[in-house]
């Protein structure tokens, strides 16, 4: 089924690295987002790229969508451990009458 | 404050006992979803509703209703109950009418089927 993939499945890395986590698709999509999960709880939206936009930027947070590769990339640049926690890649695939599907999810550790 | 609620956060129930979980958001949101989230599954939309009183299957389904009679609210029913109905579940909210397609969500619903 339409799915976006992430990678890596897990990332562990220092406070003050960036970390890079990818999210590649299949089909055609009208806009694909990132959102974050702590630990048992809600998800919260970070970010929105539409198919016509190839960056985008918010606060510590960097996106990049390649439609001819089908992938995107969001980065966190100077991390901390409050980034701790798990990130999804969710898509609007076209013609899907606006679903949002989601990723299987990125866990992401943050050493102090 | 813009929120999704949802009731209860937390429920154990045995198999074959009718049960509602409640979602309500105050943001004037037409469409609202239902997903539950299972380890090494992620998050799978059950079902979704683009307005009031218009409701549509999401990837998984069975063994769930759901009806939309408000713009605010839109409950969970699971009529009788399995374990495999074990999960995490979400409720989220969204106004695709000004393309904003960013979606709210609750903070959680932790149901265990015995």
């Amino acid at each position: 089924s339409q799915q976006g993939e992430e990678d890596p499945q897990a990332l562990s890395i220092q406070e003050g690295e960036n970390a890079t986590m990818n999210c590649s698709y299949k089909t055609s999509i009208n806009n694909l987002q990132w959102y974050r999960q702590n630990s048992g709880r809600g998800l919260v939206h970070l970010i929105l790229i539409r198919s016509n936009e190839r960056e985008k930027h918010s606060g510590r947070l960097r996106v990049t969508l390649d439609t001819s590769k089908k992938s995107s990339s969001l980065l966190i640049t100077a991390s901390r451990a409050a980034d701790t926690a798990s990130y999804f890649c969710a898509l609007i695939f076209t013609g899907a009458n606006s679903k949002l599907t989601f990723g299987k999810g990125i866990t992401l550790s943050v050493r102090p | 404050e813009a929120q999704v609620t949802q009731n209860p956060r937390y429920l154990i129930t045995v198999t074959g006992k009718k049960l509602t979980v409640t979602c309500s958001q105050n943001m004037n949101h037409e469409y609202m979803s239902w997903y539950r989230q299972d380890p090494g599954l992620g998050l799978r939309q059950i079902y979704y509703s683009m307005n009031v009183e218009v409701t549509d299957k999401g990837d998984v389904p069975e063994g769930y209703k759901v009806s939309r009679k408000e713009k605010r609210n839109f409950p969970l029913i699971l009529e009788s109950p399995s374990p495999n109905q074990t999960s995490l579940y979400f409720c989220a909210s969204a106004d695709f009418g000004l393309q904003q397609e960013t979606q709210y969500f609750g903070p959680g619903t932790r149901l265990l089927v015995l």
